[in-house]
């Protein structure tokens, strides 16, 4: 298996411009997590998804961010408009079946200049 | 006050030393219990889980958790400069609105020099 998949790895990008990560889970897998991890705040949960449906977005910073997730094999976290605050490494994790163990993808760093 | 707590470190220990990992929690809710370990540049991987209190013991890696005191650790022995990364301990809820939710301490950054 290929593991969880992200896109892109790196990310540079001036504030106010639009950015989308894109997440592909572990085939089979049915929950679906959006971290983000910066060296003030640690691994924050942002949002995750059961079976393509948002459970608990209580962790999105505010309007600008928003996640979807179309099909059980992709998803994307969208930032509009970019600001410099948001540079952070973006991380997708997928869990599936009777485990509790979340894996994790190999991250996107964001960079807003 | 943060749910989960670790310290940040770093910490640095010659190879062969005996490594101890900590966090303290305050929800009461929180019944499985994880260690990950995360190399700089890659995402995190589990490294040890458990769900009840007491020891489980991986080869050089030893899980503690001790409900009552809201305390879990995580020993290394024979520490080695491979094992030089950074330990995030997480925790989650079995059931309920928070069932899938992990949260995170901070990480532990761990040197191992030779």
């Amino acid at each position: 298996d290929a593991g969880v998949i992200q896109s892109p790895r790196h990310e540079v990008t001036e504030m106010g411009q639009e950015v989308t990560l894109r997440c592909k889970p572990i085939s089979g897998h049915d929950y679906l997590f959006w971290y983000r991890q910066t060296m003030m705040r640690g691994l924050e949960l942002l949002i995750y998804f059961n079976n393509n449906v948002p459970i608990d977005d209580s962790g999105m910073p505010e309007d600008r961010f928003s996640a979807k997730m179309p099909n059980a094999s992709f998803s994307t976290l969208k930032i509009q408009p970019s600001e410099p605050r948001d540079s952070a490494v973006y991380f997708c994790a997928s869990r599936g079946g009777a485990s509790d163990t979340q894996y994790f993808g190999p991250g996107t760093r964001l960079t807003v200049l | 006050q943060k749910e989960v707590e670790q310290d940040p470190g770093p910490l640095s220990v010659p190879e062969g030393a005996i490594v101890s990992l900590n966090c303290t929690y305050s929800n009461s809710a929180f019944q499985y219990f994880m260690w990950y370990r995360q190399y700089s540049r890659k995402g995190p991987e589990l490294l040890m889980y458990t769900y009840s209190s007491g020891n489980k013991e991986d080869g050089r890696f030893t899980a503690q958790v001790d409900k009552s005191s809201k305390y879990i650790s995580l020993f290394i022995r024979d520490s080695q400069p491979s094992d030089s990364a950074t330990y995030l301990c997480a925790m989650s809820a079995i059931g309920g609105t928070s069932y899938g939710k992990l949260t995170f301490g901070q990480g532990t950054i761990l040197t191992v020099h030779p």
